[in-house]
């Protein structure tokens, strides 16, 4: 079935420091990508998605790009701020019928000043 | 963006009770529901979707008596944890889509049960 790996956390970075959140996903055909965000106390937001190969997703900063060769999405930001601090998680959505969203384990980065 | 609320935040109950959890979708007609469970630092395991004015499909070791899920109208779903047990404390966050499954899943600020 349907899996997505990401990096076990939690990252802790320095403010101004580069981002890199690996997650690698196995899926049949085509699925669409996703990185949501959980800020403390709030629900899961949408950060950005790429829904086929080479597109490349990308919003507040953050960018990821849909490698079908590496089965990889992997989330970049050139320079983190403190309210960056959150949990990222990787996800997917495969292609066939009424498929929900498959979810990696998440990824908790802090950024300090 | 599309807002969906979930009521209560927070509930503690006694083991052998019941509760109810209450998920809306505020300013769309949510069309297709899900709920997940999320336990401490793992991700988020869906327990089931629903599809308005029908059963609930429950995805394989969710167990469909115990977890009750009600989608009766186009802007509200609930779960209801029968019988709770310690065990079942747990991160109960849901999800709604509008339309098919192109569309966009909006989540929940999740609810956090504690059986006693």
């Amino acid at each position: 079935g349907n899996s997505v790996t990401q990096m076990e956390g939690p990252v802790t970075l320095s403010e101004e420091a580069f981002l890199t959140i690996n997650c690698t996903y196995t899926a049949t055909g085509y699925p669409s990508l996703f990185w949501y965000v959980q800020y403390p106390g709030e629900g899961l937001q949408l950060l950005l998605k790429a829904t086929k190969a080479d597109d490349k997703g990308s919003n507040k900063g953050f960018e990821a790009t849909y490698r079908k060769e590496t089965t990889s999405f992997h989330l970049e930001k050139g320079s983190v701020q403190v309210s960056d601090s959150a949990v990222y998680f990787c996800a997917l959505r495969g292609t066939s019928g009424n498929t929900p969203l498959v979810f990696g384990k998440g990824t908790r980065l802090s950024v300090i000043a | 963006g599309a807002v969906v609320s979930q009521h209560p935040s927070r509930v503690i109950c006694k083991s052998g009770t019941s509760v109810k959890i209450e998920c809306r979708s505020l300013d769309f007609q949510a069309t297709t529901m899900f709920w997940y469970r999320q336990f401490p630092k793992q991700s988020l395991m869906l327990m089931a979707t629903s599809n308005e004015g029908s059963k609930a499909t429950y995805e394989q070791g969710v167990e469909k008596d115990k977890f009750l899920i009600n989608h009766a109208s186009l802007t509200l779903s609930t779960l209801t944890v029968t019988s709770a047990h310690p065990e079942d404390s747990s991160f109960y966050i849901c999800s709604a889509r509008e339309g098919g499954a192109a569309r966009e899943q909006y989540f929940g600020p999740g609810t956090r049960l504690t059986v006693t």
